[in-house]
C-alpha cells in the first residue's frame, strides 16, 4: 500500500508570497497527481505528473516531481485570494488502478 | 455532458438502515472508484471497478458493497448503516490518467 504524507496541513499565506506544499510517498511510483477542492465542493484535477522530472505550470502554480526522492511539490507563486482551497496529491503504484490520497493542505490567503 | 453525478446529495439514516448510493458517468470511462473523505483523513477509497462487471476492494471496504451495473453505473450499498459510515462520499471516473470526480453525498447516520 502506498504512503502518502503531505506538509503543512494548514497554511496561511500573505497575497504575494510564494510557498511550497510537499508531498512524499512511500514505495516506487511514476506517477502523481494534485487536486483542488474548494469548501464544500467536489474535487478538481490540477497537474497530473507521469515521469521522473516532470514539472507541469498553470497560472501560480507549478508541479513537479521527483521520483528517485519520492517527492513532488507545488509551488505557489505570488499567491492571491482565488488559491484559497484545499489541495490534495495523491500517487498509485505502477501497476493497477488504485489512488491513495494525502490528508490534504488546506491553504487561506490572506489580503 | 453531465460528467460524473451522483444522488442523492444529502442523505441521513439511522443506525441499521440500508441504502444504496447511485453513481453514473457519461463519458464512456472504464474505471471508476467509490471514496469516503473524512475531516483530516484526504479521500480513502472504498473499492473501484477496472471495467464492467469487475470490482475490486480498496483501503476501507468493510461495511459497503458495489455493484457495476453496466459501463456507466457503479453504486456502493450499506447494508447496515452505522454512524462510522458518517462522511462524504465521492464517485470518481477515469479514463487513463487521472480521475473525475462526482459532486458527492453527504450520509449522516445517526
Amino acid at each position: 500500500e502506498l504512503k502518502v504524507e503531505q506538509n503543512p496541513l494548514f497554511l496561511s499565506m500573505q497575497e504575494g508570497k510564494n510557498y511550497t506544499i510537499y508531498c512524499n510517498y512511500s514505495t516506487t511510483s511514476d506517477r502523481l497527481y494534485w487536486y483542488r477542492q474548494d469548501p464544500g465542493k467536489s474535487l478538481e484535477s490540477l497537474f497530473v505528473l507521469l515521469s521522473n522530472g516532470a514539472v507541469k505550470q498553470e497560472g501560480r502554480l507549478m508541479a513537479s516531481l521527483d521520483t528517485k526522492a519520492r517527492l513532488s511539490t507545488l509551488h505557489i507563486t505570488a499567491a492571491v485570494h482565488d488559491l484559497s482551497a484545499t489541495y490534495f496529491c495523491a500517487g498509485g503504484p505502477n501497476t493497477g488502478n488504485q489512488f491513495y490520497f494525502g490528508t490534504g493542505t488546506s491553504l487561506t490567503v490572506i489580503p | 455532458n453531465a460528467g460524473v453525478t451522483q444522488t442523492p446529495k444529502f442523505q441521513v439514516l439511522k443506525t441499521g438502515q440500508s441504502m444504496t448510493l447511485q453513481c453514473a458517468q457519461d463519458m464512456n470511462h472504464n474505471s471508476m472508484y467509490w471514496y469516503r473523505q473524512d475531516p483530516g483523513m484526504g479521500l480513502r477509497l472504498i473499492y473501484y471497478s477496472a471495467s464492467e462487471g469487475t470490482t475490486d476492494k480498496g483501503e476501507v471496504p468493510n461495511g459497503y458493497n458495489v455493484s457495476r451495473l453496466n459501463k456507466r453505473e457503479f453504486s456502493l450499498r450499506l447494508e447496515s448503516a452505522a454512524p462510522s459510515q458518517t462522511s462524504v462520499y465521492f464517485c470518481a471516473s477515469r479514463p487513463g490518467k487521472t480521475q473525475y470526480f462526482g459532486p458527492g453525498t453527504r450520509l449522516l447516520v445517526l
